[in-house]
């Protein structure tokens, strides 16, 4: 059990370009999320799924799109990459259990843009 | 909006001791949960506790417990017996538990807790 899984662990790109990041996970849940992690911030949601073919936008959204094609696989697309994007980026997943639900992070992305 | 504010940008403690990590959050529900989690120099994001607001009873794990002030929108976390695994980046994250489909996670900005032997 792998639990959540993030490609890749550290990118670098020059601004315009563009890329996915792809996060998986083995565990069944029905939600996956992705948030960014600036310097001297806490995480902040970009775009959220609560099932396969669904998305849904978060607290930071632009510049980014998101496809659920797949329960297990949720990707995180740049289309035009800008130096503001770089950052950290975490995947999560979770479980809803009753109103219990508790997410589970991957190990992040760190991407540089030049 | 809710907000999460994590007053203590860093602390230290000393090895074998306690130590408590600050949090409050601003919310006008009802009905929320509190998380901490352990950020440590390898970036993965750790569950260390969680707690319902409509349990009055403190959430514990081990060493880790929490004292949730919900009339004064508290939530610090206490770590007893300090060990040296346990410096990391701590944060406070709040969830409405609105039963549809906001699931969205609240983050402080984080507490770096240094562990000194």
């Amino acid at each position: 059990n792998a639990g959540v899984t993030q490609t890749p662990k550290f990118r670098v790109l020059k601004t315009g370009q563009s890329m996915t990041l792809l996060c998986a996970q083995d565990m069944n849940h029905e939600y996956m999320y992705w948030y960014r992690q600036d310097p001297g911030m806490g995480l902040r949601l970009i775009h959220y799924s609560v099932g396969e073919g669904t998305t849904a936008k978060g607290e930071v959204p632009d510049g980014y799109n998101v496809s659920r094609l797949k329960k297990q696989n949720f990707l995180l697309g740049l289309e035009s990459a800008a130096p503001s994007q770089t950052s950290v980026y975490f995947c999560a997943s979770s479980y809803k259990r009753g109103y219990q639900e508790t997410q589970y992070f991957g190990p992040g992305t760190r991407l540089l843009v030049l | 909006a809710q907000t999460v504010t994590q007053s203590q940008p860093e602390m230290s403690v000393q090895e074998a001791e306690t130590v408590t990590l600050s949090c409050t959050y601003d919310t006008s529900e009802s009905d929320y949960y509190l998380f901490w989690y352990k950020q440590p120099p390898s970036r993965q994001m750790i569950l260390v506790i969680r707690q319902e607001a409509y349990k009055q009873q403190n959430a514990t794990e081990n060493r880790f417990s929490v004292n949730f002030q919900k009339a004064a929108k508290s939530f610090s976390l206490k770590i007893s017996d300090s060990q040296l695994g346990d410096a990391a980046m701590y944060f406070c994250a709040y969830r409405f538990n609105s039963g549809g489909s906001n699931y969205k996670l609240t983050f402080g900005k984080g507490t770096l807790l240094t562990v000194n032997p």
